[in-house]
């Protein structure tokens, strides 16, 4: 079945460090790939998109994302990690020929200080 | 400058009652998309809609939901007779119209937070 799949529900990391929050998809084409972040009360803010060409992206706030057609993965990334960071972030897909997002079930980011 | 506007914010509702969600979009945003939130769950399609057109429902519950989006005024989702497994967060998105989130990406109103008690 096609579905986005984040296998870290929660993630903890210090104040300072790096981060990446995983994403893979099951479609069999190449879809289009989001990354959104959601604060706690708020809706979703789009962070960065992937459609085609260079397979690593970058988006608002520091982060960046990279396309790894051979793991249809679409993991994001930020080298260091700022408190206002903590938030929930969606991975979420727009398959071929779609035309809706389908999003993953999201990782919380807790950053310690 | 406003961004997509979700009425009521937080609406709480005892069972058998009806809940009406209002979501306008952004200025010149022609296709709006409703989504439910529950824990843990992520965000689940329910409906696409464009003007006075339901484009996909694929997503929403065969009873008691409904969704518009009318020529004139905000687009609305209508629970009926809601339960507590409605209590969720619901959220809606606007899009520019022709292409969609690949070419105009969604963006999201701050979501109604509904309660059945």
């Amino acid at each position: 079945a096609q579905s986005v799949t984040q296998p870290d529900i929660h993630i903890t990391v210090s104040e300072g460090a790096s981060l990446e929050l995983r994403c893979n998809y099951s479609y069999g084409a190449t879809p289009y790939l989001f990354w959104y972040v959601q604060s706690p009360g708020q809706g979703l803010q789009l962070l960065l998109k992937y459609f085609s060409g260079d397979t690593l992206v970058q988006g608002i706030k520091g982060f960046e994302a990279e396309f790894k057609r051979s793991q249809s993965s679409f993991n994001l990334r930020k080298p260091s990690v700022h408190w206002s960071d903590a938030a929930e972030y969606f991975c979420a897909v727009l398959p071929e020929y779609g035309n809706k997002l389908v999003f993953g079930a999201g990782t919380i980011l807790r950053v310690k200080s | 400058n406003a961004g997509v506007m979700q009425n009521p914010r937080h609406l709480v509702r005892r069972r058998g009652q009806e809940a009406r969600l209002r979501c306008s979009p952004v200025k010149g945003h022609s296709h709006v998309y409703w989504y439910r939130q529950l824990p843990e769950e992520g965000l689940k399609f329910m409906v696409y809609l464009q003007k006075e057109n339901i484009i996909d429902e694929s997503g929403m519950p065969k009873e008691r939901f409904s969704a518009e989006f009318p020529k004139e005024g905000p687009s609305i989702l209508r629970i009926q007779q809601v339960v507590r497994g409605d209590s969720a967060a619901y959220f809606c998105a606007s899009s520019r119209p022709g292409a969609g989130s690949y070419n105009s990406p969604l963006h999201f109103g701050n979501g109604t937070r509904l309660t059945v008690t």
